[in-house]
C-alpha cells in the first residue's frame, strides 16, 4: 500500500511555544490531506481538510489561527500548533487519499504540552 | 447526529475463534464508502478493508471480511481465526459522496478487541 510518513512521532513542548508536524506522501501525489485529532480513549475527529495550493478548510470549532495548515506541494502538508497549551495535548494524525477506495494514515504524532 | 455507531466498547475472543465487530451507519447519500481500521497501542491507523455502497459482493481481505447489509445500514467486520496480534482498537468509518470528492472519513467510537490465549 501507499506510504504516508508523519514526523515527529512524539513531541514534548513548553506551554506557549509552537510545534510543527509534517505529513508526507512518499510514493504518491496527494492532492488532499486530512488532519485529525484523537484524545485518549476517543475516536478520531477531523480538524481540517488540506488541499494542495489552497487554503485549508477547517471543521467547526477548530481555530484556524491556532492550527495553521500549509499544503505547499503534492507530497507535503504541515500542521503547526501555535502557542500550544496543555489542553492541546493530543494525538494528531494525518491521512492522504489515494484513488477511490483507500485513505492511508501517517503514524501519528503524540503531542504533550507541559 | 452520529453517523457511525459502534455499540461494543470492548470485546473478548479466544485465539483461533472468529469474532464480529458491529458497525451501523447513517447517511442519505446513495454513494458512500465504508472502511475498517485497526489501531494498535502505537497509535498508527492500519487500513483493513473497504466496501463501496454500490459493491454487489461483500469485501474480503485475508482473514477480514465485511458483512455488508445495505438495507439495515450495517457493515460488520468479521475476523476469522483470531490471533493474539489482533488485540487492538478497531474503528469503522464512512466517507460520503462520490469517491473523488475529497471528503474526509467519519469515525465511530471504536471497539477494543482483546484476544485471549
Amino acid at each position: 500500500g501507499a506510504v504516508v510518513s508523519q514526523h515527529p512521532s512524539w513531541v514534548i513542548c513548553k506551554s506557549g511555544t509552537s510545534v510543527k508536524i509534517e505529513c508526507r506522501s512518499l510514493d504518491f501525489q496527494a492532492t488532499t490531506m486530512f488532519w485529525y485529532r484523537q484524545f485518549p480513549k476517543q475516536s478520531l475527529m477531523l480538524m481540517a481538510t488540506s488541499n494542495e495550493g489552497s487554503k485549508a478548510t477547517y471543521e467547526q470549532g477548530v481555530e484556524k489561527d491556532k492550527f495553521l495548515i500549509n499544503h505547499a506541494s503534492l507530497t507535503l502538508s504541515t500542521l503547526t500548533v501555535t502557542s500550544a497549551h496543555p489542553e492541546d495535548s493530543s494525538f494528531y494524525i494525518c491521512s492522504a487519499k489515494m484513488g477511490n477506495t483507500e485513505a492511508f494514515f501517517g503514524q501519528g504524532t503524540r503531542l504533550t504540552v507541559v | 447526529a452520529q453517523k457511525i455507531t459502534q455499540t461494543q466498547p470492548g470485546m473478548f475472543v479466544q485465539e483461533k475463534e472468529a469474532v464480529t465487530l458491529d458497525c451501523t451507519y447513517d447517511t442519505s447519500d446513495p454513494s458512500y464508502g465504508l472502511f475498517w481500521y485497526k489501531q494498535p497501542s502505537s497509535g498508527e491507523m492500519i487500513f483493513l478493508i473497504y466496501q463501496g455502497s454500490y459493491d454487489q459482493q461483500n469485501a474480503t481481505e485475508g482473514r477480514y471480511s465485511l458483512n455488508f447489509q445495505k438495507a439495515r445500514k450495517s457493515a460488520n467486520l468479521v475476523i476469522s481465526a483470531s490471533q493474539l496480534g489482533d488485540s487492538a482498537m478497531y474503528f469503522c468509518a464512512m466517507r460520503e459522496g462520490r469517491s473523488n470528492s475529497g471528503y474526509a472519513l467519519n469515525f465511530g467510537k471504536g471497539t477494543s478487541l482483546l484476544v485471549t490465549p
